[in-house]
């Protein structure tokens, strides 16, 4: 089945830009809605962006001017860059696939049905 | 942006009891609205999606309903394995998470 793989640095300096990505594997990236969802430790989720395997994105207004989500269809994976980090960027953060599907109440409607297991990232000097 | 508020915070139930979560959008999002729950060091599993479509697999005692700004998660009858957090969360525009609902065994 399709699974999902968070990797990156677990632990950046203030000021740099956090880097990570997830593969795909089991299944190809070329369809769907790519996301990143960040959880600070002890907090509720934040919705970070999110990657088209077209390559069109969408990001969350208030991370927007530090964000860029980028997808790589050859290697099977997309990645996320997060820059000028401080620690209030300390999280666990998910990669998560979106899909589509008729409600019963009516139309299509999108959700996240697929997370991978979370990487924590420190921001610290 | 459109804000999700879920009510109440925290919850303290017992098994077999009926626990009902409420969120509420700060504008119309018709029935974009998606339950998930969530376990400590855990990721978040969908259980409700359009605001009242149960997840195949997810039990029966889950339900949701709702439309336009206010949606509702029931849980009847509740088991020991229900007892985490649950979040809604918004796909009108872009994308957006209520601040969660911890439940509790009483």
């Amino acid at each position: 089945q399709v699974q999902l793989q968070e990797s990156g640095p677990g632990l950046v300096k203030p000021s740099e830009t956090l880097s990570l990505t997830c593969t795909v594997s089991g299944g190809s990236i070329s369809s769907y809605y790519w996301n990143w969802i960040r959880q600070p430790p002890g907090k509720g989720l934040e919705w970070i962006g999110y990657v088209y395997y077209s390559g069109t994105t969408k990001y969350n207004p208030s991370l927007q001017s530090r964000v860029t989500i980028s997808v790589d269809t050859s290697r099977n994976q997309f990645s996320l860059k997060l820059s000028s980090v401080t620690a209030a960027d300390t999280a666990v953060y998910y990669c998560a696939r979106e899909v589509e599907a008729r409600a019963v109440a009516g139309g299509l409607v999108e959700y996240f049905d697929l997370w991978g297991r979370g990487a924590l990232v420190t921001v610290s000097s | 942006d459109i804000q999700m508020t879920q009510s109440p915070s925290s919850l303290s139930a017992s098994v077999g009891d009926r626990v009902t979560i409420t969120c509420r959008a700060s504008q119309s999002i018709t029935n974009y609205l998606n339950w998930y729950q969530q376990k400590p060091g855990k990721a978040p599993k969908l259980l409700i999606y359009g605001a009242s479509s149960l997840r195949s697999g997810v039990p029966s005692r889950f339900s949701g309903s709702g439309s336009g700004t206010d949606f509702t998660l029931t849980i009847t009858s509740l088991q020991p394995e229900d007892f985490a957090t649950y979040y809604c969360q918004q796909s009108y525009r872009t994308r957006a998470f209520g601040q969660g609902t911890k439940l509790e065994i009483k």
